[in-house]
């Protein structure tokens, strides 16, 4: 089956660093996305990556490891508004988003 | 209108009543997809469209219809509501259905079947 793996819930302070990991198995690979969603809100897309590699967008940037079935969401000098949820997706073979549950991060003051 | 809308914000429906839930984008994109979110659950694709007239299943289509008569719109109808379907649904469309293509959500319906 496919199968897309993320932490439930991380706590980081405000002005430090997060790392969001996410493993995947799925049929097929054809790119990871990262959206972020707010609490009752609808998700937006932050990033993409189909190469293996790290993708740099301002404060958030987000890693590739293909061969691991591995990616990672990194957020710089945290901020209260980056409280959300992070959402992690793979397309498939079929070209369809396979997505994890979500990753809800608490920041503190 | 600007990107995606979604009517009705939210609903309270009896258990065997039809129900149809509204999305249009001003987008002019291709592909558009239903999902549903519920709690400790990945958002799970009920239908798509990858252009209009055409439709295809995704992975929890049971219970669930739509149609795609133009590029626009997408309605989404619930048969005969159960209360398994308590969910919030979202609207998305993208460009195309490629790799690379980012999907762009509508605001949601919260949807609560009695």
């Amino acid at each position: 089956g496919q199968n897309i793996d993320q932490p439930t819930e991380m706590t980081a302070t405000e002005g430090a660093i997060v790392q969001i990991n996410c493993t995947y198995q799925t049929s097929g690979f054809n790119g990871l996305f990262w959206y972020q969603q707010h609490a009752g809100e609808a998700p937006t897309f932050l990033s993409y990556n189909v190469l293996d590699g790290l993708e740099e967008k301002g404060r958030f940037s987000s890693f590739l490891s293909r061969s691991k079935g591995y990616s990672y969401l990194l957020l710089k000098e945290l901020q209260m508004k980056d409280s959300a949820s992070y959402l992690c997706a793979v397309r498939d073979s079929n070209y369809q988003l396979i997505w994890g549950a979500g990753t809800k991060l608490i920041i503190k003051p | 209108i600007a990107g995606i809308t979604q009517a009705p914000t939210s609903q309270i429906l009896a258990a065997g009543r039809r129900m149809t839930l509204r999305c249009t984008q001003d987008m002019r994109h291709n592909a558009m997809y239903w999902y549903r979110q519920d709690l400790g659950l990945g958002l799970r694709l009920i239908h798509y469209s990858n252009t209009a007239g055409t439709t295809g299943k995704g992975e929890v289509p049971d219970g669930y219809s739509v149609s795609r008569a133009n590029t626009d719109d997408f309605p989404l109808t619930l048969a005969s509501a159960v209360p398994s379907q308590t969910s919030v649904y979202f609207c998305a469309s993208s460009e195309a259905s490629g790799a690379s293509n980012e999907q762009f959500f509508g605001p949601g319906t919260r949807l609560t079947v009695l």
